[in-house]
């Protein structure tokens, strides 16, 4: 069964451009999270989507969205980037995103700000 | 709300040793615990998990033991390796519903031979 799957790997923007983040999950899961990882802060909460639905969010700004697609893909979109946006960025999907189901992350989108 | 407290890194060891790594916990109800891994260039993987008190989760050498009196879900392995060398991450999760998971900020293991 093939895993999660992000991409791009890599991705460098300047400030005030806008950046789209691809991940399919793995076939069968129905939930995606994302989460943005810096060295300071560690593994911060971004939103969850299941069947479409956008279903927790964590606490960004609105310049941060996401949407997911029939077939379970999501995309997360990132306007106005500012330089402290610059971080990895993971998805992890889950067959239904209930408390105790495991995450099953992708390798991340490394976005890089200038 | 609910947070995860880790044991600051780095932590180097030498191949054969054995490992420690504290992680404590706040949370209203009843969670459920886990230990994910991050090795170099990748995204996380669990490792193990736990979703009561006294429950004890294992996987690959490792084991944590969920202790509500302590509010601690300590990360131990008798005899590292060399590929244990990683980011071991700490989380929670709410008992019920679904609720995202709680990360700790993460601690650097290196395994030296």
């Amino acid at each position: 069964k093939a895993g999660v799957t992000q991409t791009p790997r890599y991705l460098i923007k300047t400030r005030g451009q806008q950046v789209t983040l691809s991940c399919s999950p793995i076939s069968g899961h129905r939930s995606v999270s994302w989460y943005q990882q810096t060295p300071g802060q560690g593994l911060q909460f971004l939103f969850e989507y299941f069947s479409e639905t956008q279903r927790n969010k964590g606490n960004f700004p609105g310049r941060f969205s996401g949407r997911q697609f029939s077939n379970s893909r999501s995309e997360m979109n990132v306007s106005t980037l500012e330089l402290g946006d610059s971080a990895l960025y993971l998805c992890a999907s889950s067959i239904d995103g209930v408390y105790n189901s495991p995450l099953h992350f992708g390798n991340g989108t490394r976005l890089t700000v200038t | 709300g609910d947070s995860v407290t880790q044991m600051e890194g780095p932590v180097t060891l030498s191949e054969e040793a054995f490992l420690t790594i504290n992680c404590t916990y706040t949370a209203t109800g009843y969670p459920s615990l886990f230990w994910y891994v991050q090795y170099p260039g990748e995204g996380l993987q669990l490792l193990l998990k736990a979703t009561k008190a006294d429950d004890k989760g294992s996987n690959k050498g490792f084991e944590a033991t969920y202790r509500k009196e302590t509010t601690s879900f300590h990360l131990e392995k008798g005899s590292v390796q060399v590929s244990d060398s990683a980011v071991y991450f700490c989380a929670l999760s709410e008992g019920s519903g679904n609720t995202p998971l709680v990360f700790g900020k993460g601690t650097r293991l290196s395994v030296i031979a």
